[in-house]
């Protein structure tokens, strides 16, 4: 089993809707969780990090659920600039590896 | 503050040939990573140096892929011979080295074997 798993999508959705991605893990002693973004034939930048009791950034909020092993991000009122691919990424107990799921891509459109 | 740095952006080899990858991390970070990003899926661990040494190498396929980062700073990774699934994007990522720092990544290196 993979150490992250994520819906690749594609996730189709007009501007100002609200979309939600999930990721699940398999290790429970994972340490801490991200996400990123990853633009098209670009390097994956850091979106926020996640905390356990949950964190907002602006239009983005990220959960962390310990006990069923997945965290999520939402976003609220899509922009034509979300459109990208969301990256869940933890980091694991051994040797602080990090784990990168395969991605969850996005398309906002006008 | 000055990004990673990696060179060169693209590279075409034929298979059985070697290649090299230069990276140089954002000043003051311990750690450096290569990772491998094939299309259509998440970037593959291959190496983790924490300054000069060695901490995580055990996905490097270490009978053509190799890496050093000789003075602690910058790194090269070279593959030899190359194969044709070699084909993806080599990423370089630095980190100050603490447990829940972020990665920055360095814009990578497109690789196409043919």
């Amino acid at each position: 089993r993979k150490e992250v798993e994520q819906d690749p999508g594609p996730f189709n959705v007009p501007e100002g809707a609200t979309v939600a991605f999930n990721c699940t893990y398999s290790n429970s002693a994972s340490q801490s969780f991200f996400w990123y973004r990853q633009d098209c034939r670009k390097e994956p930048k850091l979106l926020m990090s996640v905390y356990s009791s949950g964190n907002e950034d602006g239009r983005f909020t990220a959960q962390l659920n310990r006990a069923s092993q997945y965290i999520s991000l939402l976003i609220r009122d899509s922009k034509l600039s979300d459109s990208a691919t969301y990256l869940c990424v933890l980091r694991g107990s051994t040797l602080g590896r990090l784990y990168f799921g395969r991605g969850t891509q996005l398309t906002v459109w006008p | 503050e000055a990004g990673v740095a990696q060179s060169p952006r693209y590279k075409i080899i034929e298979k059985r040939q070697s290649v090299a990858f230069w990276c140089n991390p954002i000043s003051g970070h311990a750690t450096l990573y290569w990772y491998q990003q094939i299309l259509g899926q998440g970037p593959k661990l291959l190496i983790q140096f924490q300054n000069n040494g060695v901490v995580d190498d055990s996905q490097l396929p270490k009978d053509r892929f190799s890496a050093e980062r000789l003075k602690g700073v910058d790194s090269t990774l070279k593959i030899q011979p190359a194969k044709l699934e070699d084909s993806a994007v080599y990423l370089c990522a630095s980190s100050p080295g603490l447990l829940n720092s972020p990665l920055h990544f360095g814009n990578g290196t497109r690789l196409t074997v043919t």
